[in-house]
């Protein structure tokens, strides 16, 4: 079984600032966890992902996320926000091993504010 | 590489009609998914397909759905007897490597 839990719906920021977008999930395999963003009117797109090896990854558009087993988090980062930034975030997880089904949390809507 | 497509891109249905929609994966990738997204929720996983074989379904898959990828190459998605609460958006995915899905731009699905 595997859950993702998004905290906040939606997140303001203002612009230059940072941008933190949290991700708590559940997996009882190790998971492999990924960041999608959905600008409006547009397919979602893979930020980053997590599946072995270096816990802090590096995306599109200066994104990072670290991996931390120990508090099941996969928190979404960005040092300085852009407006082009806005839009939705979704965390998603799938177990490792061959599984392929990918479950995705509710998704946080980032504004940012100029 | 044109990225994933759909067909179409919206389809308002009376309930009870039957719908079907296409995806068509980039070129050369075997795995293809289906997902459902609501309003105000992530998308959810309804079935995954290596080249023509469905190897997983969610129970959301109920049996008035039904998915094929009959050569390996596109998919169709059917839905019989539509109820209002199949009204969602629906998407495709592909990837090469099981780890990377590229989305579609999603079928928007309107039962009145």
């Amino acid at each position: 079984a595997q859950s993702v839990t998004q905290l906040g719906s939606h997140v303001s920021v203002s612009e230059g600032a940072l941008v933190l977008l949290r991700c708590n999930y559940s997996s009882s395999v190790p998971p492999y966890l990924f960041w999608y963003v959905q600008y409006p009117n547009q397919g979602l797109q893979l930020l980053l992902k997590y599946t072995t090896g270096a816990t802090l990854v590096k995306g599109i558009n200066g994104f990072e996320a670290e991996f931390k087993k120990s508090e099941t988090s996969f928190h979404l980062t960005k040092p300085s926000a852009h407006m082009s930034d806005a839009a939705e975030y979704f965390c998603a997880v799938r177990g490792s091993g061959g599984y392929q089904k990918v479950t995705f949390g509710t998704g946080t809507k980032l504004q940012v504010i100029p | 590489d044109t990225g994933v497509s759909q067909d179409p891109r919206h389809k308002i249905t009376k309930r009870g009609q039957n719908v079907t929609f296409r995806c068509d994966p980039i070129s050369e990738h075997n795995r293809l998914y289906w997902y459902r997204q609501t309003l105000g929720q992530g998308p959810e996983f309804l079935t995954y397909f290596q080249n023509e074989a469905q190897l997983e379904k969610s129970r959301l898959l109920s049996d008035r759905f039904s998915a094929e990828r009959p050569k390996g190459s596109f998919s169709t998605l059917e839905i019989q007897r539509t109820e209002q609460g199949d009204s969602a958006m629906y998407l495709c995915a592909s990837s090469l490597d099981g780890d990377t899905q590229y989305f579609g731009p999603g079928t928007r699905l309107t039962v009145l």
